[in-house]
């Protein structure tokens, strides 16, 4: 079964550099969602979108910004990267929006911020 | 707010055998999902089991069971027949049916090592 494609899926920057990550959903999957998980860390969640809409907002720095694309592929932009972003950046897909349906995590990008 | 509590940092078992990784979690919503993951030294989050709320079974998916307890607000993860494959991470996560709320809530994971 297809599922969530990341990529990069290793990246190295320098301090205040950008970098976009790249999010492919499972097909038909409609919500999208970003998490980041720093060194032994649980993951955070940073934003979703459903239907190309922004649908919730989490601790997500002013630097980062994100958006769905009409494929229902999903970016995530950071800007002035800061050590501290280093960090294990997943995403997540599912096929609705309730409480009831499962997110489905691709296989995460390593940002490594020098 | 949600809260998800995993008390075992760490737990060791022996192959074969089956374990119990607890997980107790704070809501005020009625409704909600409750999720285990596995998350091996690669690094992937790997989907194993969902409980909802509202569900009169206990959730099972081959050799993982979900011990649901309402009342205690706990949702424990057993693997049974434990395999060397199953060292991991596991997290215990929860999302509420509040408007608006699409994010999962993690506890802070329990490392499982099996031991040969």
């Amino acid at each position: 079964a297809a599922g969530v494609i990341q990529s990069p899926r290793h990246l190295i920057k320098e301090k205040r550099e950008t970098a976009t990550l790249k999010c492919y959903p499972i097909p038909r999957h409609d919500t999208v969602y970003w998490y980041q998980q720093g060194p032994g860390q649980d993951p955070q969640f940073l934003i979703s979108f459903y239907e190309k809409m922004q649908s919730d907002k989490g601790s997500i720095p002013d630097r980062f910004s994100a958006q769905q694309f009409s494929d229902y592929h999903s970016e995530l932009n950071m800007s002035s990267l800061e050590l501290g972003d280093s960090a294990l950046y997943f995403c997540a897909s599912s096929f609705g929006t309730t409480h009831t349906d499962t997110q489905y995590f691709g296989p995460g990008t390593r940002l490594t911020v020098l | 707010a949600q809260k998800i509590t995993q008390t075992q940092p760490g737990m060791f078992v022996q192959e074969k055998e089956a374990v119990t990784l607890d997980c107790t979690y704070d809501t005020s919503d009625q409704s909600y999902g409750l999720f285990w993951y596995k998350q091996p030294s690669s690094g992937e989050m790997i989907f194993l089991i969902y409980q909802g709320s509202y569900d009169e079974q206990n959730a099972t998916e081959g050799r993982y069971s979900l011990n649901f307890q309402k009342a205690r607000k706990s949702a424990n993860l057993v693997i049974s027949a434990s395999q060397l494959g199953d060292s991991a991470m596991y997290f215990c996560a929860m999302r509420s049916s509040g408007a608006g709320s699409y994010q999962l809530t993690f506890g802070k994971g329990t490392k499982l090592s099996v031991i040969p």
